[in-house]
């Protein structure tokens, strides 16, 4: 019974490279949400993906960042020429098909602390 | 759109003692849930306690209950008999379901347990 699986825990990157978050949603789960959390702060909705589908990106940055969720393989969480601003924890969190109701829990991983140098 | 408040950004208690932690919500969607998180030091997030709008009753899980007060959009979490491995920041979150499971959080209250 795996939990949502994100790695890495901790990628440290230097301005103008390359970060990528994966994060493999729990069994049975299709929903995979992403999130970020700056220093003391909450965690700020980014993204929210079906398998091959994009279904709120609402909370994304404009420029820079993307995300995926293939058919198979995990999430996909890419952030193009990091800045320092960028530097936060990025929690993925999965859920089961929704049912006709408001649902329930998000099942979170540990998420990914990234520190741009 | 919706909002969440927590407006203590942090609070002693002393074990054993319970305590309130204060959460209002804004939305004018009439089905949601009301969610309660924990993230200790380590960083993960722990799910503690779930409330739906149309719930009649409070949520308890254990120790964790919901003061639900739909006049007045409160979602207060009591902790009772705290212990030492409580202190942690605490976070209330909100779904509706015009927007699926998207969370929206508060800003979080960090709580310090006192032996």
């Amino acid at each position: 019974n795996a939990g949502v699986m994100q790695n890495p825990r901790h990628l440290v990157r230097r301005r103008g490279q390359e970060a990528r978050l994966r994060c493999s949603p729990m069994k049975g789960h299709s929903h995979v949400y992403w999130y970020r959390q700056l220093p003391e702060e909450g965690l700020k909705f980014m993204v929210y993906l079906q398998k091959e589908n994009i279904i709120d990106e609402s909370g994304m940055p404009k420029e820079r960042f993307s995300a995926e969720f293939p058919k198979e393989g995990p999430s996909i969480l890419r952030i193009q020429q990091v800045v320092r601003g960028d530097s936060a924890a990025y929690f993925c969190a999965s859920s089961p098909p929704l049912a006709g109701g408001v649902t329930g829990e998000l099942f979170f991983g540990e998420g990914s602390r990234l520190t741009v140098l | 759109a919706q909002k969440i408040t927590q407006t203590q950004p942090g609070m002693f208690v002393q074990e054993k003692e319970a305590v309130t932690l204060d959460c209002t919500y804004d939305t004018s969607d009439p089905s949601y849930g009301l969610f309660w998180y924990k993230q200790p030091s380590s960083g993960e997030m722990i799910f503690l306690i779930y409330q739906g709008s149309y719930d009649q009753q409070n949520a308890t899980e254990g120790r964790y209950s919901l003061n639900f007060q739909k006049a007045r959009k409160s979602a207060n979490l009591v902790i009772s008999a705290s212990q030492l491995g409580d202190s942690a920041m605490y976070f209330c979150a909100m779904s509706v379901k015009a927007a699926g499971n998207k969370l929206t959080f508060g800003g979080g209250t960090r709580v310090l347990v006192k032996p």
